[in-house]
């Protein structure tokens, strides 16, 4: 079971925006910058979002990173087929000392 | 162009120890960055495994830290793990990640763990 929870799925029609949400506790996300992944099978995971809100360079900016107290969230717009994926967010917990990871949304495009 | 690269054995036997390196190019090692070993199990989720700081400090995962040792070498670039004792459970693509900032990770390697 992991520390941080995310939806096991989530799913949008081409052109809608999806929220994809991470809930966690005052030792990881209540505290510390939340990181965002996109994970397609066969490949290494791609980082769409670090420190909380951060876009690396080739990250459209229709892909936004936010938190609020101890949740993080993901907001696709203009959801395209190529967002398809699995999705995990992960951030350093100062109770363990370690990272964490969510147990990873799979997202559908309808 | 910052890029890590995993090698090692592909195949380890069951109660045997697992080893990999991560080899850094572009970037160096005893920069202020904690260096981190993360696996997905077949059908699974990603786990983190450990790191690494470059003057040797680690920090591990509770649920593996008995079977663990990560370990860097500065002169090489390069930092490593070893698991010990693996079983099935143990088969997953291992990557090498810098996890905190601007993230980096590898490609990725397969480690099949045989009976």
């Amino acid at each position: 079971q992991s520390v941080l929870t995310q939806p096991p799925s989530a799913s949008g029609t081409p052109g809608q925006k999806v929220t994809i949400s991470c809930f966690g506790s005052s030792s990881n996300i209540g505290k510390n910058a939340v990181n965002w992944y996109q994970h397609l099978p066969g490949t290494a995971p791609k980082v769409l979002i670090y420190s909380t809100t951060q876009r690396p360079s080739g990250v459209p900016d229709r892909l936004t990173g936010s938190r609020s107290g101890t949740s993080a969230s993901l907001a696709i717009s203009g959801l395209q087929s190529e967002d398809e994926g699995d999705y995990y967010c992960a951030v350093w917990d100062n109770s363990l000392s370690a990272w964490v990871f969510g147990g990873g949304t799979k997202l559908t495009v309808l | 162009q910052v890029q890590l690269q995993e090698s090692g054995p592909g195949l380890v036997q069951a109660s045997g120890t697992l080893s990999l390196t991560c080899t850094v190019s572009g970037y160096s090692v005893i920069s202020t960055n904690w260096w981190s070993w993360v696996r997905q199990p077949p059908g699974k989720g990603l786990e983190w495994i450990g790191e690494i700081y470059h003057t040797g400090s680690t920090n591990y995962n509770p649920s593996l830290k008995s079977r663990l040792t990560i370990s860097i070498d500065k002169s090489k670039n390069q930092f490593s793990l070893r698991m010990t004792s693996v079983t099935a459970a143990d088969t997953a693509v291992y990557y090498c990640a810098r996890l905190g900032g601007y993230n980096y990770w590898g490609q990725g390697t397969l480690v099949t763990v045989s009976s």
